[in-house]
């Protein structure tokens, strides 16, 4: 069954530090897979996306991501985190399944920034 | 950039009561609308997808004689929580893909709606 694990519930990084989320998706074809940020009491805010070509994907706000096909992952990093980066990050990927396209979501992780 | 609405953004209800959820896409023509519930420090859940003028087609799980979706438009579709329950407050999210010949489109989110049943 298509699924999607984020390890890590909460992150807490110092403003300034790189950032690193982890993804690992399970799904039997090529994923198209995402990345979404929620800020409290929003909806989702799309970061990224990766549908095929260039494993290494450059999103908004600094964000880039890498899809590993050998490890089935999709790591989401920033090389400095500012403070307006906290909120929630969920990883997707976009499923084939009951013959129609839905995203399934992983947990999330929580991220927290220290001045 | 694709714009979702949703009103109301937070609503309060007593129990037995209906409350109706609207999500509609501002800039474009959306075949298929999906509606999300999402509990406090959890991910989203996805409660049915909705294409025009078609019935929707609910998870496994959820009540549809309990959860209506209706989808008149290709801008807009509406969620119906019947006899409302507390165990029914939620954030529902709503979102939207645009007509386009690409098979994979990006999906477009709506803002929410915070649902409280008393």
């Amino acid at each position: 069954a298509q699924s999607v694990t984020q390890p890590d519930i909460h992150i807490t990084v110092s403003e300034g530090a790189s950032l690193e989320l982890r993804c690992n998706y399970s799904y039997g074809a090529t994923p198209y897979l995402f990345w979404y940020v929620q800020s409290p009491g929003q909806g989702l805010q799309l970061l990224l996306k990766y549908f095929s070509g260039d494993t290494l994907v450059q999103g908004i706000k600094g964000f880039e991501a890498e899809f590993k096909r050998s490890q089935s992952s999709f790591n989401l990093r920033k090389p400095s985190v500012h403070w307006s980066d906290a909120a929630e990050y969920f990883c997707a990927v976009d499923a084939f399944s009951g013959g129609y396209n839905k995203l399934i979501f992983g947990a999330g992780t929580r991220l927290a920034v220290h001045p | 950039g694709a714009v979702v609405s949703q009103h109301p953004s937070r609503v309060i209800c007593k129990s037995g009561t209906s409350v109706k959820i609207e999500c509609r896409s501002l800039d474009f023509q959306a075949t298929t609308m999906f509606w999300y519930r999402q509990f406090p420090k959890k991910s989203l859940m996805l409660m049915a997808t909705s294409n025009e003028g078609s019935k929707a087609t609910y998870e496994q799980g959820v009540e549809k004689d309990k959860f209506l979706i209706n989808h008149a438009s290709l801008t807009l579709s509406t969620l119906t929580v019947t006899s409302a329950h507390p165990e029914d407050s939620s954030f529902y999210i709503c979102s939207a893909r645009s007509l386009s010949l690409t098979l994979f489109d990006e999906q477009f989110f709506g803002p929410g709606t915070r649902l409280t049943v008393l």
